[in-house]
């Protein structure tokens, strides 16, 4: 069965500097990739989505790559800020769209 | 912002009793989700559901759940006789687009407790 595995340790940086969050996949050719924020207590909430036929997708502080050659993700927040703390969810599908495998997140603490 | 809607926020409930945990999705959404959260770990896909039928259902997802669009506006998820097991945060999410293809719309959530 398919494994979507984030870095369970937390995170921590320092206020301004860039976080790099990892999301790395086996047994699995997702078509879509999406990346989430939560935080205690709360729902997930959408941030970003990326194709299997993109490289790169960019919102504002935020960047996600997708490798499908290393199955692998990565999530930036460039001059993060401590409003960014939280846990950040990677999410994939295949080609059935009804439903999304999420991995169990890293928490990301940044000090002020 | 639109928002989807859950209530309660919180239920708690003896094992063996029936629970109905309900939403409210976003009024122009036709994708409707539930997932759950057993504390500490992954979010968990349940079922999905589109015009009036369910698209697919997990292992989880068993004759113990049912849901439910009893009019145009709830999405309910029903769990006939609860274990301890169900313990967990249940959340209703929709989307516009089959592909979620700008995110799914997750609500707060409902802790559903039993004892």
């Amino acid at each position: 069965s398919q494994k979507i595995e984030q870095n369970s340790e937390a995170l921590n940086i320092q206020e301004g500097k860039t976080a790099t969050l990892t999301c790395n996949y086996t047994n699995y050719s997702p078509a879509y990739l999406q990346w989430y924020r939560q935080d205690p207590g709360r729902g997930p909430v959408f941030l970003l989505l990326i194709r299997e036929n993109e490289k790169e997708k960019r919102k504002e502080r935020l960047k996600v790559t997708f490798d499908t050659t290393l199955k692998q993700s990565l999530f930036h927040i460039t001059a993060s800020q401590p409003a960014d703390s939280a846990t950040y969810l990677c999410a994939l599908t295949g080609d059935n769209f009804n439903k999304f495998y999420f991995g169990s997140g890293t928490k990301l603490n940044v000090k002020p | 912002e639109p928002e989807v809607t859950q209530t309660p926020s919180h239920q708690v409930t003896q094992m063996g009793q029936e629970v109905i945990l309900r939403c409210v999705p976003i009024s122009n959404h036709l994708y409707f989700y539930w997932y759950r959260q057993i504390l500490g770990q992954k979010v968990e896909f349940l079922v999905s559901f589109y015009n009036n039928e369910i698209s697919e259902k997990s292992e989880i997802f068993d004759d113990q759940f049912s849901v439910e669009r009893p009019d145009g506006s709830n999405f309910t998820l029903k769990i006939r006789s609860t274990k301890l097991e169900d313990s967990a945060m249940y959340f209703c999410a929709s989307s516009r687009w089959a592909t979620g293809l700008y995110g799914y719309t997750f609500g707060s959530g409902t802790r559903l407790t039993v004892v």
